[in-house]
């Protein structure tokens, strides 16, 4: 009963390949996003989508693509790995349009290593 | 534009202790939300409290407290005798309704406590 759930737990790959991170959520919310958290666990966000529409587009390469299938997935696309992309990615969901006002709830976060 | 400090980087104390992290917040909003967030070692992010700029009330839950203060910018987090099972890293965020609703969070304060 994962309310957002991610895939890969982890992901290991090489400079220069393409990968996928899915997310799910079942909570029935309008708006997802996706966080970055680097190795200070500073947390950014990067995206948001609301209905499947982009809302928020933080300034990040343009190598990294979300893609809302509809409302309650919303899965990121990275091109070109770099050894930069090394991070926790994050998926939240929340109930209205954004998180001004909305509590967000985050997925168990994927662990990216670009080698 | 809207920031979050939490000049805590990190915070060791003893089990039994009281612990406050400290959260100071800037924003040209008069009406925004404030977070606190817990991280615990094994990666998520879960949610603990929000409050809404017109409610200055402070609130306790078991031994967490907040002390909200509009006056000095101040969403403190006070953790009575604290646990080891407390030990995390906590983020303090702000939503504003100008800065198209994006949240934005401190870079967290590690606490650590000791048995």
């Amino acid at each position: 009963d994962t309310a957002v759930s991610q895939t890969p737990k982890y992901l290991v790959t090489q400079m220069g390949n393409d990968k996928s991170i899915k997310c799910e959520q079942n909570l029935g919310h309008d708006t997802m996003y996706w966080y970055k958290q680097d190795s200070k666990k500073f947390l950014k966000i990067m995206f948001s989508y609301n209905n499947k529409e982009l809302i928020i587009n933080e300034t990040v390469p343009n190598r990294f693509s979300p893609k809302s299938p509809d409302k309650a997935h919303l899965n990121l696309h990275i091109n070109s790995l770099e050894l930069g992309d090394s991070a926790v990615y994050f998926c939240a969901s929340s109930q209205g349009r954004g998180p001004f006002t909305d509590t967000q709830y985050f997925g168990p976060g994927t662990r990216l290593t670009v080698l | 534009a809207q920031k979050v400090t939490q000049a805590q980087t990190e915070i060791s104390v003893v089990e039994k202790e009281d612990v406050t992290l400290d959260c100071v917040y800037e924003t040209r909003d008069t009406t925004y939300y404030l977070f606190w967030y817990k991280q615990p070692p094994s990666g998520e992010l879960v949610f603990l409290i929000r409050r809404n700029s017109f409610d200055e009330q402070n609130e306790i839950s078991g031994r967490y407290s907040w002390n909200f203060q509009k006056s000095t910018s101040s969403f403190n987090f006070t953790i009575t005798a604290s646990q080891v099972v407390d030990s995390a890293v906590y983020f303090c965020a702000l939503s504003g309704r100008t800065n198209a609703g994006k949240s934005t969070f401190g870079d967290g304060t590690t606490l650590t406590v000791k048995p």
